[in-house]
Parts: structure tokens; sequence; C-alpha cells
């Protein structure tokens, strides 16, 4: 299976800050990387398609970016209810699977 | 409106047997790869397996088959995951979610509530 590794595992930053999430996974996936975002209590909501295709709604201060064997969720000017875990998962090959999540904070 | 709905809060006993459901509407259920992914308490998001139902084509993550049992009634747009005998590891929160493409096993667009599951002597 492709493994997916997800840095940082937490992070905590201020409002307003840029925040960047690493996602690697363990061998090339060309743009089969999808971003979740999971607020607690709450089931994950798909942020990210296709490695840098925002889903309907999602606001435009994120953005996916990457290909192959490194991607990158960037929050630009992070806002109070960013504050989630957010997952990586892989759909390049028959099994889909989730890095380890990354859960962000206020500062 | 594009939804999929689970069953409800399940605690049973080790050894009892479980079968939970994901029913969807709004959308040609046929056409979209279904997936059921597990979080047990405090962790993070695991995929079990995905199943099309227009032809039951079932994919399991290595870490789940042989544990569960994936399965569809098309005829009534439900999707299951099965247990023959649960374990205390088997307690966390269920979730199934539905392909973003027709046909595709691709990113999961729309989830449902999640089913709670407790295995508790």
């Amino acid at each position: 299976d492709i493994q997916m590794t997800q840095s940082p595992t937490s992070l905590s930053a201020s409002v307003g800050d840029r925040v960047t999430i690493t996602c690697r996974p363990s061998q090339t996936i060309n743009t089969f990387l999808n971003w979740y975002q999971q607020k607690p209590g709450k089931a994950p909501q798909l942020l990210v398609f296709g490695a840098s295709n925002l889903e309907g709604g999602v606001p435009s201060r994120f953005t996916g970016s990457g290909s192959g064997t490194e991607f990158t969720l960037t929050i630009n000017g992070l806002q109070p209810e960013d504050i989630a875990t957010y997952y990586c998962q892989q759909s390049y090959s028959r099994h889909k699977t989730f890095g380890q999540g990354t859960k962000l904070e206020i500062k | 409106e594009v939804q999929v709905v689970q069953s409800g809060t399940e605690v049973k006993k080790p050894g009892e047997s479980l079968k939970i459901s994901c029913e969807g509407s709004g959308f040609n259920f046929t056409n979209y790869w279904i997936g059921w992914v597990r979080q047990k308490p405090g962790k993070g998001l695991e995929w079990m397996g995905s199943i099309f139902p227009g032809d039951s084509d079932t994919r399991y993550s290595p870490s789940f088959e042989g544990q569960v049992t994936i399965s569809v009634d098309k005829s009534i747009n439900t999707a299951y995951v099965q247990w023959g005998g649960l374990r205390a590891s088997d307690s966390g929160i269920y979730y199934c979610a539905r392909a973003r493409e027709q046909w595709v096993a691709d990113a999961f667009d729309i989830w449902g509530q999640g089913t709670v599951v407790t295995v508790s002597s």
C-alpha cells in the first residue's frame, strides 16, 4: 500500500498567518491527492481534489499544490473557523490511504 | 438534496455480529463508488474499503480484508459493512462517503454523519 506521511502532525498559528501542511506519499501518485478538513465532532469535508482543485464552497484562502511525491495545503490568512484536523488522501491506487492528520490550533 | 444517511449508534458485546448501513439519495447511487472509513477515538481516518453498486466490485484495505464484509443492495440505494464477531478494537466511528465523480474511485465529496460503534463487555 502507498503510505502517506503528513507534516507537521500538529501546528499552532495565529489568525491571519499563512499555514502550510505537507503530504508525502511513499511512491509517486501523479496528482491523485485529496485534502479533507475535519472539525471536532463532525464528519470530514473535502477541501481539495486532484492536488489543486478547490471543492465548491471552499474559501479561496485554501490552496493545494504539488505532484508526484510532494504536496502542500496552504491556508492564506488563517481564520478562527479553520481550527480542525487536516488529512491528505491518495486516490491513485486501488487502496485509498489517508495521511495521519495535522491538527491545527490557534495561538 | 444529495446525501448519504447512516444507521444509528450501536452498542454490542464482543463476539456479536453487526451490520451497519448507508443509504444514498438525490443521486444515481448505482454509478458512484461508496467508501467506508473508520475513525477510532482520538485517532485519524482509516480507509476500510469501497464498493461500486453497479456491479458490486469491492476493494478492501489489507488491514480490513477478512475482518469485515462490505456489500450493497442497489435496489434500495444502500451500502453496508458487517462484522461476524466484533472485538473491542472495532469500537469507533464509521463513516460512509460517496466518490466525487460517477464511475471513478476518487475523492469522497459527500459524507454520512457517522455511525458510532461501541464494543464492550
